[in-house]
């Protein structure tokens, strides 16, 4: 069945340099894919999406690769804060599927 | 920012009780969910919902049941709470459109049963 992964399940960067956090996914069918912010306590908080139309979208500090041919999932932070530490999820999904796969979970730590 | 809110954030209660968890949202989405979370892991969906009238279970088999009367409301009802329920509970809702799904999360209610 579709599952969708990460490669990583923590990640430690120094405040100020760029952080990756990778996902792979195996379902060839999903067409829209989500990252998500969860800080502790707190429900998870939408950061970017991307369509499969597409290889590389950009935000705010954000940007989302996505390599279809490989099937993997990557998220770029660009000088990381001492606010982006939490647990990232990475989220598939297809035109019909109903509802979101979500993967793992990586847990991203800034050091000072 | 999106407009989905949670109670109780915190629960503290004893075995055998009746609880109800409540999420609700005021974007007019029609399709809300419910996950079961444990601190740091992965999302287990346990319930979703179309539209009013609407409720289906997820993945994850679960003891609690939904009821979706309103579409702004989305309840999630333990009849016999047991220390085994202990875990975060997310409510969440999306609207497909145009060819997205986009699932904007409640804050959660971390229930602990004695």
């Amino acid at each position: 069945g579709e599952s969708v992964g990460l490669h990583l399940p923590t990640l430690s960067v120094q405040e100020g340099d760029n952080s990756i956090i990778n996902c792979a996914y195996s379902n060839s069918a999903s067409d829209y894919f989500i990252w998500y912010k969860q800080e502790s306590g707190k429900g998870p908080q939408f950061i970017i999406d991307i369509r499969s139309n597409m290889d590389k979208r950009q935000g705010q500090r954000v940007t989302v690769l996505l390599n279809k041919t490989v099937k993997h999932l990557s998220l770029q932070i660009a000088a990381t804060q001492p606010g982006d530490s939490a647990v990232y999820f990475c989220a598939e999904t297809f035109q019909g599927a109903q509802k979101l796969v979500f993967g793992q979970g990586t847990r991203l730590t800034i050091n000072p | 920012e999106a407009d989905i809110y949670q109670t109780p954030r915190y629960l503290v209660i004893g075995t055998g009780k009746k609880i109800t968890l409540e999420c609700s949202q005021t974007m007019g989405h029609d399709k809300m969910y419910w996950y079961q979370q444990d601190p740091g892991m992965e999302l287990h969906l346990i319930h979703y919902s179309y539209g009013v009238n609407s409720t289906e279970k997820g993945d994850l088999s679960s003891e609690s049941t939904v009821s979706r009367i309103r579409t702004e409301h989305f309840p999630l009802t333990l009849e016999s709470a047991r220390p085994s329920h202990t875990s975060q509970y997310l409510c969440a809702s999306s609207e497909w459109s145009g060819g997205t799904d986009t699932q904007y999360f409640g804050p959660g209610t971390r229930l602990t049963v004695l």
